[in-house]
């Protein structure tokens, strides 16, 4: 059973780089070629696709944050990580990683595992 | 950007009930459209992808329709543990990725 889970700080000040890993259990990232994604949900609203990695490190980025956003891919650690810079109060949300199924003739870019998700607010 | 646009916003159904959800997208995503059910303090759970295909162990009371512009997910059935916000994902033009603001399903 595919297990992610997300860590890092709870809490980051203003214009700070938030940072944050998620560490895949019950299967390696590099086999079956899935993309993980990092995605986020703002207190009680909807959810914001941020970005995703393939375990060779293709990523895929959501323009409105792309300037900002770095994902990376640690294949010996079974670990896919984010980077969010010049962090503001709009950036306080609860993060999830979540994978997307293997890639087969296609990828599919639905997301049918998710971690519990951290929550990250930013604040002095 | 695919605009997903989610309706009503909230729901309010009898236990035993049938719920019906609908999901717009601005413009054509074929059939790349997916169902997620989100319980107080959960993560999303992959209910429908494919417009029309239950995820593993998902119960047949929920099913997923439509295609290019038009989606529903009807829960033939409502259960107690059925009542949760219900979010659709278009998965055809990217990126992002775009997911619709929600429909909570709430008890009558």
């Amino acid at each position: 059973q595919v297990q992610l889970q997300e860590s890092g700080p709870g809490l980051v000040k203003p214009s700070q780089t938030l940072s944050l890993t998620c560490t895949v259990s019950g299967g390696s990232v590099t086999s079956g070629g899935y993309y993980g994604s990092w995605i986020r949900q703002h207190p009680g609203k909807g959810l914001e696709w941020i970005g995703n990695i393939y375990y060779s490190g293709t990523t895929f980025y959501n323009p409105s944050l792309k300037s900002r956003v770095t994902i990376s891919v640690d294949t010996s650690k079974n670990q896919f990580s984010l980077k969010l810079t010049s962090v503001t109060a709009a950036d306080t949300a609860m993060y999830y990683c979540a994978r997307s199924p293997p890639c087969t003739t296609a990828c599919q870019y639905y997301f049918d595992y998710w971690g519990q998700g951290t929550l990250v607010t930013v604040s002095s | 950007e695919i605009v997903m646009t989610q309706s009503p916003a909230t729901l309010s159904v009898s236990p035993g009930e049938r719920a019906t959800l609908f999901c717009r997208a601005s413009q054509s995503v074929g059939s790349n459209l997916a169902w997620y059910q989100q319980k107080a303090g959960q993560p999303p759970r992959l209910l429908i992808s494919g417009a029309s295909t239950r995820a593993t162990g998902i119960p047949a009371r929920f099913s997923g329709s439509g295609s290019e512009t038009e989606f529903t997910l009807t829960i033939s059935s409502l259960q107690s543990e059925d009542f949760a916000v219900y979010y659709c994902q278009q998965y055809y033009d990217w990126p992002p990725w775009t997911f619709g603001h929600g429909t909570q399903v709430e008890i009558k």
